[in-house]
């Protein structure tokens, strides 16, 4: 079955610095990618959607420049949270699709100090 | 806009027991696709069962098989003969199409627990 990889699982880091959250598809070439964020005992909130070689397309209240997110290839998207604050703590999922239905990530969880 | 509303916060039945989750959905699209996902302690997201719109036979993956009402926009998930591991969060989503950048829309999810 296709499998998505994303990197780190888990990361640490102080107040003020800018993380990078990697989502690689292994076995299929991902057209779109999707980056979710959950809230513990919640469901999954969609931040954003990407096309490879185009822009990502942010839902509503989601902060792109917060938030940046590079689709450069067909198998990698990446999510960076710059300059992360304590409320930026949470659980972040990336999925990916090509003509087939969504395949998700080990999701990465993110602790701001 | 679509909707996805799961009714059942919490579920807990006992082991080998039958359980049925609940899902609605709201919609004016006629072709579409239907999921449950299943989301364990490890929060790794699993496709347990997928449903197209316009197939009228309700989808079976081994112990689990959904009752698809179209007209009552309705799509619940039978999990038979339950195990321990069947224990998680279970979501149901709604989309629009396979194809391009259409979006999962996700409920609010179930958790279920199984007790020994």
């Amino acid at each position: 079955g296709a499998v998505v990889s994303q990197h780190p699982s888990w990361v640490i880091c102080k107040s003020g610095t800018s993380v990078k959250i990697e989502c690689r598809s292994l076995d299929f070439q991902a057209t779109t990618m999707f980056w979710y964020r959950q809230f513990p005992k919640q469901s999954l909130m969609l931040m954003a959607t990407s096309n490879e070689g185009s822009k990502a397309t942010y839902e509503q209240g989601v902060e792109k420049d917060k938030f940046l997110i590079n689709h450069a290839s067909l198998t990698l998207s990446t999510l960076t949270v710059t300059s992360a604050h304590p409320e930026d703590s949470s659980f972040y999922i990336c999925s990916a699709r090509s003509n087939q239905p969504q395949h998700f990530g080990d999701g990465t969880r993110l602790s701001i100090l | 806009a679509q909707t996805v509303t799961q009714s059942q916060p919490e579920m807990s039945v006992q082991e080998a027991e039958t359980v049925t989750l609940s899902c609605t959905y709201d919609t004016s699209e006629s072709n579409y696709y239907l999921f449950w996902y299943k989301q364990p302690p490890s929060r790794q997201m699993i496709l347990v069962i997928r449903q197209e719109a316009y197939k009228q036979q309700n989808a079976t993956e081994n112990r689990f098989s959904v009752n698809f009402q179209k007209a009552a926009k309705s799509f619940s998930l039978k999990i038979s003969d339950s195990q321990l591991g069947d224990t998680a969060m279970y979501f149901c989503a709604f989309m629009k199409g396979i194809q391009g950048a259409q979006k999962l829309v996700f409920g609010q999810g179930t958790r279920l627990t199984i007790n020994p």
